[in-house]
């Protein structure tokens, strides 16, 4: 079965230090991987999404970055973070592109003072 | 700007009590439709879709689509304290992008023993 996995689960950032967030799925090959963070009292936004190696799409325009080294590692990086930046960070696979049948990892909970 | 809206609750119902959500949406090319759980502190989970007009049900779970009206609801039969959770709406209209996948906020409910 597929599995996805995704850390550090809580970290607390000064502003203005870098940040990186890993997530890797297990059992599936050319899976679909997406980062989405989830602030208070606002829904799941998009961040960055994968349809394969190299191929990043992003959503927001924002100080943040996304990668995809290997098939199934995802990785969501800044150079300097902001406060706006705290929120739950999630990443996601599917099995097909543009679809809304997701599988979400357990989350980052990212707090920037 | 497309939208889900969802009342944000929290919705209380006594356990065995049917538990109604409800869901609306602006973009009338919406095609898809999905229901997602999160407990608190948690990630989301996928527990229900749907994508023609009408019923679709799934042990305790019935999922509601009226596309005409754009309103999508899930409702829980024989409500348990275990599905005290926040429950998200995410409807799609991929055209060709996964960022044409919006969700609500979510609705927060609670089964009161």
């Amino acid at each position: 079965s597929q599995t996805i996995h995704q850390w550090p689960a809580t970290l607390v950032q000064p502003v203005g230090s870098p940040l990186s967030l890993e997530c890797t799925v297990e059992g599936t090959s050319n899976p679909n991987l997406y980062w989405y963070r989830q602030a208070a009292g606002r829904g799941l936004q998009l961040l960055f999404y994968s349809v394969g190696i190299g191929q990043i799409s992003s959503e927001v325009p924002q100080n943040l970055s996304a990668s995809r080294p290997q098939d199934r590692q995802f990785i969501l990086s800044s150079k300097k973070l902001l406060l706006s930046d705290s929120g739950f960070y999630l990443c996601a696979w599917s099995l097909r592109a543009y679809t809304g049948e997701l599988f979400f990892g357990e989350g980052s909970r990212l707090t920037v003072l | 700007q497309k939208e889900v809206e969802q009342n944000s609750g929290p919705l209380s119902v006594p356990e065995g009590a049917i538990a109604s959500l409800n869901c609306t949406y602006s973009d009338r090319g919406s095609q898809s439709f999905f229901w997602y759980r999160q407990y608190s502190g948690k990630s989301p989970e996928l527990i229900m879709f749907i994508y023609s007009n009408g019923d679709k049900e799934d042990g305790r779970f019935t999922a509601q689509l009226n596309k005409a009206s754009q309103y999508v609801s899930l409702l829980i039969r024989d409500s348990q304290p275990s599905d005290s959770a926040t429950y998200l709406c995410a409807v799609a209209n991929y055209g060709g992008s996964q960022g044409n996948l919006i969700f609500g906020k979510g609705t927060k409910l609670s089964v009161k023993p």
